[in-house]
């Protein structure tokens, strides 16, 4: 069945450093692929998305992009703040549910 | 987006009691989920909840343990039954909007 694998954590970086969060997916069709950030004590928030090959989700300075060859969904940013700790959740869904297949999940740290 | 909110936002419970959760959003939908994340873990999918039909359950959730109402088009609630200290997690709903699920910011339960 379909799967979503994240490096683990936690991950743990200076300010102003350049974040990258790997994460590769299984999957038998074309799923859409999504970040999902949880600061702590708060719920989850969409992060980006893409929905086919190549494309490229952005925001906040976040950009990962849907990379079909490589089954690879890479999360980066250029320069990471202190506000950006949270908990990184990358996540699949490819049925007309719109079910998500989700990451164990990958615990940031940027310390000042 | 759709725009979730929940009730209540945390509660301590003894054990053997009940507590439901409420989940609004601000636009009519017809699929709405409920997660339970336990701590420092990834989200796992309780149920299903569609409007005008009864809501369909992942393995390992029964009905009688987590009774789940759909009433209207913006509006579920979310039943633990006969609590344990195991029901102690973060429980969210969510919202398929465009494609996407959005999601509340949760309910902290802990069960003593």
């Amino acid at each position: 069945g379909d799967s979503v694998t994240q490096m683990e954590g936690p991950v743990t970086l200076s300010e102003e450093a350049f974040l990258t969060i790997n994460c590769t997916y299984t999957a038998t069709g074309y799923p859409s692929l999504f970040w999902y950030v949880q600061y702590p004590g708060e719920g989850l928030q969409l992060l980006l998305k893409a929905t086919k090959a190549d494309d490229k989700g952005s925001n906040k300075g976040f950009e990962a992009t849907y990379r079909k060859e490589t089954t690879s969904f890479h999360l980066e940013k250029g320069s990471v703040q202190v506000s950006d700790s949270a908990v990184y959740f990358c996540a699949l869904s490819e049925d007309s549910n719109y079910q998500l297949i989700w990451g164990a999940g990958t615990k940031l740290i940027i310390k000042p | 987006s759709a725009v979730i909110s929940q009730k209540p936002s945390r509660d301590i419970c003894q054990r053997g009691t009940s507590l439901t959760i409420q989940c609004q959003v601000d636009s009519q939908v017809t699929m709405m989920f409920w997660y339970r994340q336990q701590p420092g873990q990834s989200l796992t999918l309780i149920a299903t909840a569609n409007q005008g039909s009864e809501a369909t359950y992942e393995s390992g959730f029964v009905i009688d343990k987590f009774p789940i109402s759909r009433p209207n088009l913006t509006f579920s609630t979310l039943t633990v039954s006969n609590m344990s200290p195991e029901d102690s997690s973060i429980y969210l709903c969510s919202v398929e909007w465009e494609e996407t699920q959005y999601f509340g910011p949760g309910t902290r339960l802990l069960v003593l």
